[in-house]
């Protein structure tokens, strides 16, 4: 079976500031995707980023980029230069590498509160 | 920019009572997901379509759950009888078959109040 841990329930950073939310997890399975989605207030679930585990080159996206240590089973989210529209709800998210079945495993989250 | 449609938003209903909710999936996408977010958790995937046929249905409570697409676009999830546990958010998502591995993309959510 899947886990996935966010042990950050909440957080803040000042707006135009850096901040890393942590994820960690737990598989069996050597090949497998990580995400991260946003979930702003009242609006849908977005994706933000992924990481394909078989590449060891971190994913950047914009001003968010990811620090994967998969030996670990580490894998965090950086927000660089913080805006007010990053303010949400991130969700870190697991799948398993198989053909058909999208099945995400979430975390429990961490509510991002980016400060004016 | 398409999107996933959900209805109704909010519902509020007795225990005991029945309950359904909509979900109109972006054209194109084969892929619908139903899942659950009771506050303060992550969602968890109730049912999963193909179209029309199911793919995975394990998480979901038979006994008072059900799920249909009959036609392999709109998907209706029902309730009944609705239990004071079921009070949570029920997000539907769709994909592209042959979209971004995990991409999914989320309606806004119906959520449910049992009281």
């Amino acid at each position: 079976a899947q886990t996935v841990t966010q042990s950050q329930p909440e957080m803040s950073v000042q707006e135009a500031e850096t901040v890393t939310l942590s994820c960690t997890y737990d598989t069996s399975e050597s090949n497998y995707y990580l995400f991260w989605y946003k979930q702003p207030p009242s609006r849908q679930m977005i994706l933000v980023i992924r990481q394909e585990a078989y590449k060891q080159q971190n994913a950047t996206e914009n001003r968010f980029s990811v620090n994967f240590q998969k030996a670990a089973k580490s894998f965090s989210l950086k927000i660089s230069d913080s805006q007010l529209g990053d303010t949400a709800m991130y969700f870190c998210a697991f799948m398993k590498h198989q053909t058909g079945a999208n099945n995400l495993f979430f975390g429990t989250g961490t509510r991002l509160t980016v400060i004016p | 920019e398409a999107e996933v449609a959900q209805s109704p938003r909010y519902k509020i209903t007795e225990k005991s009572q029945a309950v359904a909710f909509w979900c109109d999936p972006i054209s194109g996408h084969a892929t619908l997901y139903w899942y659950r977010q009771i506050l303060g958790q992550g969602p968890e995937l109730l049912v999963q379509f193909q179209d029309e046929s199911v793919v995975d249905d394990s998480q979901l409570p038979k006994d008072r759950f059900s799920a249909e697409r009959l036609k392999g676009v709109d998907s209706t999830l029902k309730i009944q009888p609705a239990e004071l546990g079921d009070s949570a958010m029920y997000l539907c998502a769709s994909s592209h078959q042959y979209g971004i591995p995990g991409e999914l993309f989320f309606g806004e959510g119906s959520r449910l109040t049992v009281l």
